[in-house]
Order: structure tokens, then sequence, then C-alpha cells
């Protein structure tokens, strides 16, 4: 079975710290794809990211990072400088590669960055 | 907008009514998800349709959901006798679909349903 894990439920940053997200996630599948959604207060979920699992290569998009490392199951997540807007729930997801399967989340870390 | 919508966006139901929320999807995509997610949990999915194909309902709690998507693009779920654990978000999600290698869902706002 699918799983994955947020142990972060929720942080606080002062605005311009840096901060990581963590996600541990556990599958049978030697092939799946890991993803990032942000949750803003108006409840959309809003995609970030996408890795599948044969691309273990770091991805830095503006003040967004993200590290996967198959060998610990983890794909964190980096936010650099944080900014008040950047206060959200923030999920990560895994799914099946084959086909369209549907996204298994952890239960989100609420982060809170305080201008 | 070209977007996944969601309607109504707030539901209130007393307990035992039956209610229907609908989805309309991104114009051509083949997928479409529906996921639930309770207060400070992650979304859990629901069902899945491949166009109006109900491929996968094992994630429905119980035979009182019921979802549809009758022509391929808007779907409707419903809940029948709706008790108060059913209160919760009721995210939809659409995605291209076909086995193309970008197949990353988009979420609607979803249908915040709350039952008395």
């Amino acid at each position: 079975a699918q799983k994955v894990t947020q142990a972060q439920t929720e942080i606080s940053v002062v605005e311009k710290e840096d901060v990581t997200l963590d996600c541990v996630y556990e599958t049978r599948d030697t092939t799946y794809y890991l993803f990032w959604y942000k949750q803003p207060p108006s409840g959309e979920l809003v995609f970030l990211i996408r890795r599948n699992s044969f691309d273990e290569q770091n991805e830095i998009s503006g003040r967004y990072s993200w590290n996967f490392q198959k060998s610990t199951s983890s794909f964190n997540f980096t936010i650099t400088a944080s900014q008040v807007v950047d206060s959200a729930v923030y999920f990560c997801a895994l799914s099946e590669a084959m086909g369209n399967t549907p996204l298994v989340f952890g239960k989100g870390t609420r982060l809170s960055v305080i201008a | 907008g070209a977007g996944v919508s969601q309607s109504p966006r707030y539901k209130v139901a007393k307990r035992g009514q039956d209610v229907a929320l609908r989805c309309d999807p991104i114009s051509g995509h083949v997928s479409l998800f529906w996921y639930q997610q309770a207060l400070g949990q992650g979304p859990e999915f629901l069902t899945y349709f491949q166009n109006e194909a109900q491929l996968d309902k094992s994630g429905l709690p119980s035979d009182r959901f019921f979802a549809e998507r009758p022509e391929g693009s808007v779907s409707t779920l419903k809940i029948q006798r709706t008790q108060q654990e059913d209160s919760a978000v009721y995210l939809c999600a659409s995605s291209l679909g076909g086995g193309r290698a970008r197949n990353e869902q988009f979420f609607g706002p979803g249908t915040r349903l709350t039952v008395l």
C-alpha cells in the first residue's frame, strides 16, 4: 500500500527565513510519481511540482527547491527567503506511474510566515 | 475561466437529507477524480472516471455515496441520507488522461458540506 507521511503538522517562521517541509513516502511500486500541492486559505489545491521515480535530480524554481532522495524515500520541499504569501497548507502526494491513478496525500503541513 | 469549477461552494444539509455536488472539469480533460477532505486532513480518494466510465469507486465510504458522469464531462457526486460524518470539503480534479506523460490533476475550489 502507498503512504505519505508529513511529520510536521505546523511550522511558523519569520519572513525571509528559509524553511524545509519534510515528506516521506512508502510504496512497493518501482515506478511512481511524487507531487507537492499548495492549499491557500481559499481552499483550492495548486499544483507545484511533479517528479517521477527515475529522476532524482533536484529541482529549483525561483524560491522553491525540491530534494528527492530515493535511498531515504524522501521528497523534501524548501522555500528560500519565505514571504507572507507563502502561508498555506502544503501537501505531498504520491501516485502510481501507469495511467491515471488517484493521488495519495499526506496530512499536510501548515506553514505560517510572519511579517 | 478555464479551470475546474464546482458548485455549490458551500452546502448546509440537515441530517438525513440528500445532496448533489457538481463538478465542471477543464474542457477536453478525459479523467475526473473526486476526493474528500476532512478538516485538518489531506484529501482522500473517492472515485475516478475516464470519460463516462467509472473505473474506480473503491474510495466511496458507503453505498450512500454515488457519482456519475453521463456524458463524459460534468460530474455529480450524490450523497443520500447525509450523516454528520459526511461533513467535509469535496474536491474534484481533472486531468488530460489518455496515458499522456504530463498528467497533473487540476483541482477545483471544492464544496464545503456541513451536515447538522
